[in-house]
């Protein structure tokens, strides 16, 4: 059974910076899952940050930055604003299909 | 632009059949994969089937496999999810999404389309 593993929330400052990150049960994430990262607000569709990792999608603000950290696809908001306050959902493709994490609901406060 | 068009819910008893549309423009349909993805109300995301450009490659999620078959027309720059033998559980907004041409992850996503499997 795989399972794909992210904060279910997380808080943070206006101005602040965090890392969001997603993991998986039965291994280390790396590229080989081109982990991409999505932004979901209510009631919208969601919308593409980053995609294999590290690149950002068109029109997405460079405060959006992806990496590997250790054993997990990490996503890092840099100068958070207002506005970031979303739902959070990372995706890593595998032979198989794809596989996406239950999401992080970050609040700015 | 990239727009993705979804069509086809509704609400459907359990048991019973819909079919799902998505017409796509704004790109060449014929050169990419494309993915349903659905989002039970107040839940996350969860990838349902995905086809590659040409058929060839055919994905499922388990708790769909058997039951809904995804089919693309590239003539027709549209794709399409026929769902069968509904369960409530398939209740969620489902999402027609585009995928990049080096990773198959998502790019570009529909408005989506609510199916509502009640009786």
């Amino acid at each position: 059974q795989t399972v794909v593993t992210q904060e279910p929330s997380f808080s943070v400052s206006p101005g602040g910076t965090v890392t969001l990150t997603c993991g998986l049960s039965s291994d280390s994430v790396s590229t080989r899952y081109y982990p991409s990262w999505y932004q979901q607000t209510p009631g919208q569709a969601p919308r593409t940050l980053i995609y294999s990792t590290n690149t950002r999608s068109s029109g997405v603000p460079d405060r959006f930055s992806g990496s590997i950290l250790g054993n997990k696809a990490a996503l890092t908001i840099t100068g958070v604003q207002a506005d970031d306050e979303s739902d959070y959902y990372c995706v890593l493709y595998m032979g198989s299909g794809l596989w996406f994490g239950g999401g992080t609901k970050l609040t700015v406060l | 632009e990239v727009q993705l068009v979804e069509s086809g819910g509704g609400l459907v008893q359990p048991g019973r059949s819909l079919r799902l549309s998505c017409a796509a423009s704004g790109f060449t349909f014929d050169d990419y994969a494309m993915h349903w993805v659905r989002q039970a109300p107040g839940k996350g995301l969860e990838w349902v089937s995905g086809i590659s450009w040409n058929r060839d490659i055919i994905g499922y999620a388990d708790s769909v496999k058997g039951r809904f078959t995804i089919s693309r027309d590239n003539a027709k720059n549209s794709l399409y999810l026929q769902m069968n033998s509904l369960r409530t559980e398939d209740t969620a907004f489902y999402y027609c999404a585009k995928a990049f041409l080096n990773n198959n992850c998502p790019s570009s996503w529909g408005q989506g389309t609510l199916v509502t499997v009640s009786s």
